[in-house]
């Protein structure tokens, strides 16, 4: 079955940090760039980072820049998204996102195909 | 960043009416990389539309998308009691990728 599954998310003082994880099934990793997207709860949708096929690209939002690292282990199929310095609004669902590539050019769009269930970060002391 | 607007916040209908979802970009979307997607209450996001007017793997023939440069649309034709939802534009031209704050869908 083609499936993203999050997990690491739960409660951690401001100022803390945290370490998503991303597992990835049913398809070729390695052959597409992912993303994080996040979404405070009651509010609409974030997108918060991406990153390369290979990860040797990244891409950050300005709210999360110097804050956040994305990363990937294509031999284990599992994104990361390392968060340091938390703050309150960094509250929200955390989606882990797939973008597909095109077809003829191999290059990536980014948009989201298939998304996990999410998991939930609150910062809270 | 390119900022996207969606209208209206609300959209108060019946099954079976037709409904027309407007996303305003504050710049050219470049080569018309917009998304549409749905989402119900405790579920994640669903695509429905990319590149502007291509629809998803298994998003029925209802969904419709149209547009260019600054001015999007995602029409319904005929809403199903499983279309009631919240929808989402998503711009991804150009970094940072951002969505539109979102157009709910609800029963009248």
């Amino acid at each position: 079955e083609v499936q993203l599954v999050e997990s690491g998310g739960g409660l951690v003082q401001p100022g803390g940090s945290l370490r998503l994880s991303c597992a990835a099934s049913g398809f070729t990793f390695g052959t597409y760039a992912m993303n994080w997207v996040r979404q405070a709860p009651g509010k609409g949708l974030e997108w918060v980072s991406g990153i390369s096929r290979s990860g040797a690209d990244t891409y950050y939002a300005d709210s999360v820049k110097g804050r956040f690292t994305i990363s990937r282990d294509n031999s284990k199929n599992t994104l990361y998204l390392q968060m340091n310095s938390l703050r309150a609004e960094d509250t929200a669902v955390y989606y882990c996102a797939k973008s597909p590539r095109d077809i003829l050019t191999g290059s990536s769009h980014w948009y989201f195909d298939l998304w996990g269930r999410g998991t939930l970060v609150t910062v809270s002391s | 960043e390119i900022v996207l607007t969606q209208s209206p916040g609300t959209l108060s209908l019946s099954p079976g009416e037709r409904a027309t979802l407007s996303c305003r970009a504050s710049q050219s979307v470049s080569s018309s990389y917009l998304a549409w997607y749905q989402q119900k209450p405790g579920q994640a996001p669903r695509l429905l539309i990319y590149g502007a007017s291509s629809r998803a793997t298994g998003i029925p023939d209802r969904f419709t998308g149209s547009g260019s440069g600054t001015d999007f649309t995602l029409t319904i034709s005929r809403l199903g009691p499983e279309d009631f939802a919240v929808y989402y534009c998503q711009q991804y031209g150009r970094t940072p990728f951002t969505f539109g704050p979102g157009t709910k869908v609800d029963i009248k």
